[in-house]
Order: C-alpha cells, then sequence, then structure tokens
C-alpha cells in the first residue's frame, strides 16, 4: 500500500498568514492526489484535485501543487474559516490510502 | 443539489453485523462510483470500500477484506455496506461518498454524506 505523510502535523498561526502543508507519498503516484478540509464533526469537503486543480467553489487562496512523491497544500491568507484538519489522498492504487492529517489552529 | 443520506449506524457486540445504507440524491447515481470512509473517534480518515457506477467492480481495504461487501442499487439510488463479525475496531463514523471521477475505477470523492455512527461494544 502508498503510505502517506504529512508535515507538519500541527500548525498554529494566525489570520492572514500564509501556510504550506505537504504531503509526500512512498512512491510515485503522478498526480493522483487531492486535499480535503475538515472541520469538528463535519464531513470531509474537497479542496484541490489532480494534484493542482481547484475544486469549484473553493477560494483561490488555496492552491496545490506537486507530482511524483512530494505534493504541496498552500493557503495563501489564511482567514477564520481555515482553521481546521487539512488530509491529502492518494488515488494511483488501491487500497486509496489518506495522509495522517495536518491541524492549522489559531497561534 | 447533491445529497448523500446514511442510515444503519448502530450499537452492535462484537461479531454481531450491520447493514448501512446510503441514499442519494441531486445526481445521476449510476454515472459515479461511490466509497465508504471511516473515521474511528478522534482520528483520521480510512477508506474502506468502494464500488464502480454500474456495481460490477468492487474494491476493499485489508481491514473489511473478507468481513464486509459493498454494494449498490442503482434502481433505488442507494448504496449498502454489509459489515459482518464486527470488532471494536469497526467503530467508527462512516461516510457515504460519491467519487469525482465518474463511473469507472473509484479514485476520490468529491461529496460526502453526514456519516452515520457504528459502536462495537
Amino acid at each position: 500500500a502508498i503510505h502517506l505523510t504529512q508535515s507538519p502535523s500541527s500548525l498554529s498561526a494566525s489570520v492572514g498568514d500564509r501556510v504550506t502543508i505537504t504531503c509526500r507519498a512512498s512512491q510515485a503516484i503522478s498526480s493522483a492526489l487531492v486535499w480535503y478540509q475538515q472541520k469538528p464533526g463535519k464531513a470531509p469537503n474537497l479542496l484541490i484535485y489532480d494534484a493542482s486543480s481547484l475544486q469549484n467553489g473553493v477560494p483561490s487562496r488555496f492552491s496545490g501543487s506537486g507530482s511524483g512523491t512530494d505534493f504541496t497544500l498552500t493557503i495563501s491568507s489564511l482567514q477564520p474559516e481555515d482553521f481546521a484538519t487539512y488530509y491529502c489522498q492518494q488515488f494511483n492504487e488501491f487500497p486509496l490510502t489518506f495522509g495522517p492529517g495536518t491541524k492549522v489552529d489559531f497561534k | 443539489e447533491v445529497q448523500l443520506l446514511e442510515s444503519g449506524g448502530d450499537l452492535v457486540q462484537p461479531g454481531g453485523s450491520l447493514r448501512l445504507s446510503c441514499v442519494a440524491s441531486g445526481f445521476t447515481f449510476r454515472n459515479y462510483a461511490m466509497s465508504w470512509v471511516r473515521q474511528a473517534p478522534g482520528k483520521g480518515l480510512e477508506w474502506v470500500s468502494a464500488v464502480s457506477g454500474r456495481g460490477g467492480d468492487t474494491y476493499h481495504a485489508d481491514s473489511a477484506q473478507g468481513r464486509f461487501t459493498i454494494s449498490r442499487d442503482n434502481s433505488k439510488n442507494t448504496l449498502f455496506l454489509q459489515m459482518n463479525s464486527l470488532r471494536a475496531e469497526d467503530t467508527a463514523v462512516y461516510y457515504c461518498a460519491k467519487d469525482g471521477y465518474g463511473s469507472g475505477r473509484p479514485r476520490a470523492p468529491d461529496v460526502w454524506g453526514q456519516g452515520t455512527t457504528v459502536i462495537v461494544s
């Protein structure tokens, strides 16, 4: 199975900060990666698909990049509603796997 | 509006069985692969099972293989997860999720239900 790691596991930031989260795959997965945001008690929300494409309705402050084994989710200017946990997920092969998550909270 | 409504979660004893259901609306159900993803209390997301749009191809995580069966009834826009031989470690919120890539091989969900809770104790 393809193992995904995320760093950092948590971070503290302020409104307006630029935030970068990385996801690393244990083997090359081309661009077969998505990013989700999840708030407590809620279902995940798709932010980025195919590693770098912005899902419809998602604010443009979110962006994704990378291919192969190294990927990045960037929030250009953190907003109050962005405090949440972020997960990457690969779909290059089965089993589909998720990263362990990165929790973004208030500094 | 795309909606997914799960049901069937319950408290069950170890070794017991449950059948989860997910009724879909707002899209052409047969045109999309579907998945079940779970989240144990305080933990991350874990993919469980997936099925192609026509239902002919199914996929299971190792943790579900041999115990869980995913299926769908496209005439009723409903997804199912039959769970047998349940264990304490199956305790989780189970999400039904629509694939964002169409009816073929499941890839990644783009819409999720609100979840249904399974407690094995």
